[in-house]
């Protein structure tokens, strides 16, 4: 199935480092998500973006919807240990169908203490 | 309030075994979703219900899998003649009613089921 490019893959980082990692599409979205997931969790929502160009933050998360609406970049600043996990971007188009998601293959992100 | 919650958190199963996977969406959500997780991907849409009714199953496999949904609420996901590929794990989700314009609606995932065929 549809999958969006999601980079890198892995991160390996030291406490305190910024973080940043993006996902691109062939396909354009009107709404892009980014979540993280714990090991034996489901994926839990961080932010969510609705308009072309806009640029939202969570506490030290940021994350910015491309003005093509086929990208958009996740930066985490001053990681801390709780960070680790896998991060996922997921689109959502209204043409493309009701209300599935379709995710990244996931940036694994790893903290050095 | 209680999240959504799928019953069992692991299945073992062997090559060609009959499974049903259950999902206990959040109260009052009326969408529920079921997406399957392979080993490090992400997860992949299976099939959208609004209700009882499935609105979007393009994402199943193939016949062997079908999910139903009988009272609006609990669903269950079920996988006839199962093949090592099914291994994965499968996550639900639901959401409030969607608004009519089609714009997305939060959708609250589930732990998931792991599912492991030998």
């Amino acid at each position: 199935g549809q999958q969006l490019n999601q980079s890198p893959q892995s991160m390996f980082i030291q406490e305190g480092e910024d973080v940043s990692m993006n996902c691109t599409s062939s396909s354009i979205f009107n709404t892009w998500l980014w979540y993280k997931q714990d090991p034996g969790e489901g994926p839990v929502l961080l932010i969510a973006l609705y308009k072309a160009g806009e640029l939202t933050s969570n506490g030290r998360l940021t994350a910015q919807f491309g003005i093509t609406r086929k990208d958009s970049f996740l930066n985490i600043s001053a990681s801390i240990p709780s960070d680790v996990g896998i991060y996922f971007c997921a689109g959502h188009s209204i043409i493309q169908g009701a209300q599935k998601l379709v995710f990244g293959q996931g940036t694994r992100l790893t903290i050095n203490p | 309030g209680a999240g959504v919650s799928q019953t069992p958190s692991n299945k073992v199963t062997e090559k060609g075994k009959y499974v049903e996977l259950r999902c206990d969406p959040i109260s009052g959500h009326t969408a529920l979703y079921w997406y399957r997780q392979s080993l490090g991907q992400g997860p992949e849409f299976l099939i959208y219900f609004q209700g009882t009714g499935a609105a979007d199953d393009s994402g199943l496999p193939n016949d062997r899998f079908f999910a139903v949904r009988p009272e609006g609420s609990v669903s269950t996901l079920k996988i006839q003649r199962t093949e090592r590929g099914d291994s994965a794990v499968y996550l639900c989700a639901s959401s409030a009613h969607p608004p009519t314009s089609g714009a997305y609606n939060e959708q609250f995932f589930g732990p998931g089921t792991r599912l492991t065929v030998l």
